[in-house]
């Protein structure tokens, strides 16, 4: 069983339009993550949702919006795509406490066009 | 604020030897978590090894070792006995442990290795 499953893997679409990509983890982590990682392999985080309420929300623009029905999903809505918003996009998800490694999903590799 | 600081950007190391990749960190946190990933060509995101700020000893796993060097600011990660399969991007990485810092694994620019038969 996938412990961070996102859908879907690829996303290509044209600029303007507005795309979700999913996440949903199934190892009872109460926190849940999106990051970005740039065409120089930088990975810089942008949401955190802690049991559905969320945590972090670094700088990032108001287009990207986070969606954390249950504890066990974390939903990423785009709207108004750019060309600058081409990257990967991966999911995580944590324990509290901090011993322990984020388990990263196998991203989604969105391209706008 | 944190800073993660990966000064190689790519290494090539000779199989069966072993590399060390530099990890230096910055942070006002005085509990903190620090982390190695490794990033295949195929680019999911494996995690390897953890050191807690405040453990003693060097963590190791298998291959994996992190010299931790808390004077300094450093994390080293060793790879012992390279294989072709160690071939990847390997990201340092560090979550603080007080209020403000929490849950944010932040990460450094990576460095690239690939092992040479």
């Amino acid at each position: 069983d996938t412990a961070v499953s996102q859908t879907p893997k690829y996303l290509v679409t044209q600029m303007g339009n507005d795309k979700s990509i999913k996440c949903e983890q199934n190892l009872g982590h109460d926190t849940m993550y999106w990051y970005k990682q740039d065409s120089k392999k930088f990975l810089k985080i942008m949401f955190s949702y802690n049991n559905k309420e969320l945590i972090i929300n670094e700088t990032v623009p108001n287009r990207f919006s986070p969606k954390s029905p249950d504890k066990a999903h974390l939903n990423l809505h785009i709207n108004s795509l750019e060309l600058g918003d081409s990257a990967v996009y991966f999911c995580a998800s944590g324990a509290d406490g901090g011993t322990h490694g984020y388990t990263f999903g196998s991203g989604t590799r969105l391209t706008v066009v | 604020a944190q800073k993660i600081t990966q000064t190689q950007p790519g290494m090539f190391v000779q199989e069966k030897e072993a590399v060390t990749l530099d990890c230096t960190y910055d942070t006002s946190d005085q509990s903190y978590g620090l982390f190695w990933y490794k990033q295949p060509s195929s680019g999911e995101m494996i995690f390897l090894i953890y050191q807690g700020s405040y453990d003693e000893q060097n963590a190791t796993e298998g291959r994996y070792s992190l010299n931790f060097q808390k004077a300094r600011k450093s994390a080293n990660l060793v790879i012992s006995a390279s294989q072709l399969g160690d071939s990847a991007m390997y990201f340092c990485a560090m979550r603080g442990l007080t209020t403000d810092s929490w849950g944010k694994l932040q990460f450094g620019a990576g460095t690239q290795v690939v092992v040479t038969p």
